[in-house]
């Protein structure tokens, strides 16, 4: 069974740094790329950046770069978003999604990790 | 970048059909994918490449693109199909979402 497991909801304050994860199973983690995907409170999808397992090849939104960083640990199967400076805008749910390349559906979803970022 | 345009909701009537819309320019020529969101869960595709249904989702879901408009239709409406939903394109190498349609059931 295909799953994407997503690491717990997080509590940060603005300027503190983060990381979430997302640990893929039941399929070979290298063939699929990873995006992540912000929802803000009550908000729509929103597309962080995508990351190729295999060679840890990225692309991201002009909207987010240079704000979060994408990576990735094929030997773990798990992919990262990160932030190192937090601000109380980034307070959403965010998920991870697999694809293939540039072209496919997000056919699996992780749950999603909401992350709460206040003074 | 790439913008899709998608009403903010719909309404349909118990066993009725739903059309959901998805408006871009010339977006009969790229592939687009439909997903479904229910209160505190995460999307799933319902559509893939304009018209495909992935397993397990209702043969009442199907897609259509052509020229500006991408449309999701929904036959038979339930209850349960009361969602938001999106719908997202491939730009270049970036990914787009539409701003997403809420589906009412009446």
């Amino acid at each position: 069974e295909v799953q994407l497991v997503q690491s717990g909801a997080e509590v940060k304050k603005p300027g503190e740094s983060l990381r979430i994860s997302c640990k893929g199973s039941g399929y070979s983690f290298i063939t699929y790329w990873i995006s992540w995907v912000r929802q803000m409170p009550g908000k729509g999808l929103e597309w962080l950046g995508k990351i190729d397992p295999s060679d840890s090849y990225t692309d991201y939104s002009p909207s987010f770069q240079g704000h979060v960083t994408i990576s990735a640990d094929k030997s773990i199967s798990t992919a990262y978003l990160q932030w190192s400076s937090l601000r109380a805008s980034d307070t959403a749910m965010y998920y991870c999604a697999r694809h293939l390349a540039a072209a496919g559906d997000f056919d699996y979803w992780g749950q999603g990790t909401l992350v709460t970022v206040s003074s | 970048s790439y913008e899709l345009t998608q009403a903010l909701s719909v309404s349909v009537a118990l066993g009725q059909t739903a059309r959901i819309t998805c408006g871009g320019n010339n977006i009969g020529n790229k592939n687009v994918h439909w997903y479904q969101q229910k209160p505190g869960q995460a999307p799933v595709v319902v559509i893939y490449r304009d018209s495909n249904r992935p397993s397990g989702i209702p043969e009442r879901f199907s897609g259509s693109n052509s020229g500006n408009t991408a449309t999701l239709t929904i036959s038979r409406a339930q209850a349960g199909d009361e969602a938001d939903y999106y719908c997202q394109v491939w730009d270049s190498s970036t990914v787009e979402f539409g701003g997403g349609t809420k589906l009412t059931v009446l």
